[in-house]
Formats: structure tokens, C-alpha cells, sequence
């Protein structure tokens, strides 16, 4: 199984863009698609980017998804950022068997 | 948009057993496979496992093997996880997820 490695924190401020990475650890990051789930403190995890680079509706179009294959990585860029997006941020993936894998998260401070 | 709609918190004694349920709305109950996925305290989201909700086929994570079973009713549109000898560190929220859509979560304490 491979796993799926987050920076453990991140801080940035307000208006700036902010890129999280999400590094495969073995197999190619575009044989199974990414998804991406924003989680604010005390509440459930709510789903922000799908299959990569697909954001659900309702998500702003400050949020975009992309993956690299030369770094093997996924990436999940939040533009014109406001003090609301303050949140832990979960990559995810499915190995060969479509079991899921997770990211350690990566927790975003607005400052 | 599929709303899912899981059982309230529950409280436990180590080596009992606990029943969380997952009820989706709209009428594509058996279109989408739905996940478990559990956050201790403090800690990261793990998956559990999915079950195939046209077949009833359940898929475990290799960590959660044995103790942690999942069922469903599609005549009520609901999925179950029963855990069973639970422990300590059993104690935390279990959410359910189909397609881009979470439960709100159920907390499961276990302790003495």
C-alpha cells in the first residue's frame, strides 16, 4: 500500500494564496483520483475538491485542485484567502483495491 | 443533493457493542458506495472500510478487520456499523460518507 504524506502546518495571511502538497508514496498520483476535504474545528469534514481537480458546487472558485507527476503530488491551491478558511485539510486517494488512504492533514492558519 | 443523516452519540463499557446508522435521503440510495471513516480525538481521519450498497458486499481496511461489520437496510436507506468488544481507543466520531457527501458524524465514547 503507499501512503499519502501533508505538511503538518501551514499559516498565511488574509487576500495571499496558499498551495497545500499531498505526496504519493509509491505508484503514479494520477492512477487513482484525489479528493480533498476541508475540516473547520467541531464540525464534520465537508468535501471541497473530487477527482482532482472537480469542486462540488458551493465551494468557491478559490479552491482549485491539480496533480504532478513529475513530484508525484497532488495540490490543493486557496486563492484571496479569508480568515474563515482556518481549517485542517485532508488529502485523500484509493489504492488498487479501492481501499481509501488519507493524508495526515494539514492545518491552515489565517493570520 | 444526497443528504446523510447518522444516530446520535453513544456511550459505552469497554467489551460491549455499539450500532451506528447512516440514513441517506433522495431515491439513489444504491447508486454510490458508502464509506466509513473514524476521527479520534484529535487525530486524523481514518477509513474503515465501504460497503457496496447494490450487493451488500461489505470491504474492510486491513486495521479494521473482525470487530467492525457493516450492514444495510435498502428498504429504509440506511447503512449500519456495528463495532463489537469495544475498546478505549475505540472512542471517537464515526462518520459516514457517499460520494462528496459526509454524515454529520456520531461520537462513541467507550469507557468504565
Amino acid at each position: 500500500n503507499f501512503m499519502l504524506t501533508q505538511p503538518h502546518s501551514v499559516s498565511e495571511s488574509p487576500g495571499k494564496t496558499v498551495t497545500f502538497s499531498c505526496t504519493r508514496s509509491s505508484g503514479s498520483i494520477a492512477t487513482n483520483y484525489v479528493q480533498w476535504y476541508q475540516q473547520r474545528p467541531g464540525s464534520a469534514p465537508t468535501t471541497v475538491i473530487y477527482e482532482d481537480d472537480q469542486r462540488p458546487s458551493g465551494v468557491p472558485d478559490r479552491f482549485s485542485g491539480s496533480i504532478d507527476s513529475s513530484s508525484n503530488s497532488a495540490s490543493l491551491t486557496i486563492s484571496g484567502l479569508k480568515t474563515e478558511d482556518e481549517a485542517d485539510y485532508y488529502c485523500q486517494s484509493y489504492d488498487s483495491s479501492g481501499n481509501g488512504v488519507f493524508g495526515g492533514g494539514t492545518k491552515l492558519t489565517v493570520l | 443533493q444526497v443528504q446523510l443523516v447518522q444516530s446520535g452519540s453513544e456511550l459505552k463499557k469497554p467489551g460491549a457493542s455499539v450500532k451506528v446508522s447512516c440514513k441517506a435521503s433522495g431515491n439513489t440510495f444504491t447508486t454510490y458506495a458508502l464509506n466509513w471513516v473514524r476521527q479520534a480525538p484529535g487525530q486524523g481521519l481514518e477509513w474503515l472500510g465501504w460497503i457496496d450498497t447494490n450487493t451488500g458486499r461489505p470491504t474492510n481496511a486491513q486495521a479494521f478487520t473482525g470487530r467492525f461489520v457493516f450492514s444495510l437496510d435498502t428498504s429504509v436507506r440506511t447503512t449500519y456499523l456495528q463495532i463489537s468488544s469495544l475498546k478505549a481507543e475505540d472512542t471517537a466520531i464515526y462518520y459516514c460518507v457517499r460520494g462528496i457527501e459526509w454524515g454529520q458524524g456520531t461520537l462513541v465514547t467507550v469507557s468504565s
